[in-house]
Formats: structure tokens, C-alpha cells, sequence
């Protein structure tokens, strides 16, 4: 799996667009990026992910460079109930493609 | 929304105890997963289990474990003879699998493991 680089912690006023950045310097070109949250102590949430192009959902947008080796998942507006710890995982599909390895991510800490 | 099930919430046990955790997946998953995280720690993957076997498992999930599909909706952990480093709170997951799918996966609440 490839390495990804994520800032331990980072602070953002509520109402605020987050960004959390994201480095995957190593990425083969079958491997998607993915994002996944965990608040408290629950279990990992799904939020975004992408190949190559911008992904925009509900929760947030996926930006990501074109020579792909870094990524920035931008919340547009950040509530307090958006702390939680952010993790980029980047992952092939394929045989076992689900498997993920979650690293320590990015701790968001939103605030009033 | 359909969402992946745990049972126990909490369990506390004994040194040298068996622990059974549970799980119901999303009822039209195919793969099955179970994690864990010692508190202050990263998540860390245990096991992947698909078509009624093991497809993948870490250095972390040896003889003590085991899982099981009994009955075609519940997924189990089992650890045979608890020690207190399994501490930690275990995470069920599940996903589609199917190929050209978005490889997402759907993780339940956990149940947290306390050894003492």
C-alpha cells in the first residue's frame, strides 16, 4: 500500500472551510484515494473518495493534484460535531481491494 | 439506512476467558472485516473474511482468534483465551465487493473488550 502524509493536528474556526491536506507521493496509477473519518471513539466513517478527477458528495469535496500525489478534503463548512480524526488511506482495487490501513490521521479540532 | 450491528457494547472478562463479539453486517455485503484499536492507537485490521473464509488476516490475529459466519447474518470474533493487550475496541465492517464498486466500507459502533 502507499504511505500517505497527513498533519497531526489542525484547528479551524466553525463556519469555516477545513482543509486537510494529504501527500501520497508513492501512488501506483490503479490506487484511489480515499477519506474516512472517526469521531470520538466510533467507528471509521466514510466520507469521500477519488481516482484522479475533483469528487464532490453531501459531506465534502476531494481535491486532487494532477500529477496525483497530494490531496486536500475540504470541509465548506465546518460545524463542531466535524471534530473527529481524518484519515487518508489510498487503496488499488482489486483482489482484497476493500482492505483498508488506517495511519494516525489528522486530528480536526473545530471551534466555536 | 442500513447500517452494520454490534453486540456487545462493552464487555468486561477475565484473563484466560473466551469472548465471543458480534456483529450483523449490511444484508447484501460480501465481505467481512473486523478491526481493532487500543485506545490512543491507530485502527489496525484483523481479519477479512469472504465466501465463508479467511481471505486475509494481520500478524496481530493468530491462533487465539477466530471468526464465523454461523448462520448467514451473524459474523463473530472469537478470542479463546483473553489476555489483557486484547483490550481494545473491536470494529465490524462490511462491504459490497463487487467489482467496479467503490470499495467503501460500512464500520459498526464497536465493542469495546476490557480485559482485567
Amino acid at each position: 500500500d502507499a504511505k500517505t502524509t497527513q498533519p497531526t493536528s489542525m484547528d479551524c474556526a466553525e463556519g469555516r472551510a477545513a482543509n486537510l491536506p494529504c501527500n501520497h507521493s508513492t501512488i501506483s496509477g490503479n490506487e484511489y484515494v480515499y477519506w474516512y473519518r472517526q469521531i470520538h471513539s466510533q467507528g471509521p466513517q466514510y466520507i469521500i473518495h477519488g481516482l484522479k478527477n475533483n469528487e464532490t458528495n453531501e459531506m465534502a469535496s476531494l481535491i486532487i493534484t494532477e500529477d496525483r500525489k497530494s490531496s486536500t478534503l475540504i470541509l465548506p463548512h465546518a460545524t463542531l460535531r466535524d471534530t473527529a480524526v481524518y484519515y487518508c488511506i489510498v487503496r488499488a482495487l482489486g483482489y482484497n481491494f476493500n482492505k483498508f490501513y488506517f495511519g494516525s490521521g489528522t486530528k480536526l479540532n473545530v471551534k466555536p | 439506512e442500513p447500517e452494520v450491528t454490534q453486540t456487545p457494547s462493552h464487555q468486561v472478562t477475565q484473563m484466560g476467558q473466551e469472548v465471543i463479539l458480534r456483529c450483523v453486517p449490511i444484508s447484501n455485503h460480501l465481505y467481512f472485516y473486523w478491526y481493532r484499536q487500543i485506545l490512543g492507537q491507530k485502527v489496525e485490521f484483523l481479519v477479512s473474511f469472504y465466501n465463508n473464509e479467511i481471505s486475509e488476516k494481520s500478524e496481530i490475529f493468530d491462533d487465539q482468534f477466530s471468526v464465523e459466519r454461523p448462520d448467514g447474518s451473524n459474523f463473530t470474533l472469537k478470542i479463546r483465551s483473553t489476555k489483557l493487550e486484547d483490550s481494545a475496541m473491536y470494529f465490524c465492517a462490511s462491504s459490497t465487493g463487487l467489482a467496479g464498486g467503490t470499495g467503501e466500507l460500512f464500520f459498526g459502533e464497536g465493542s469495546r473488550l476490557t480485559v482485567l
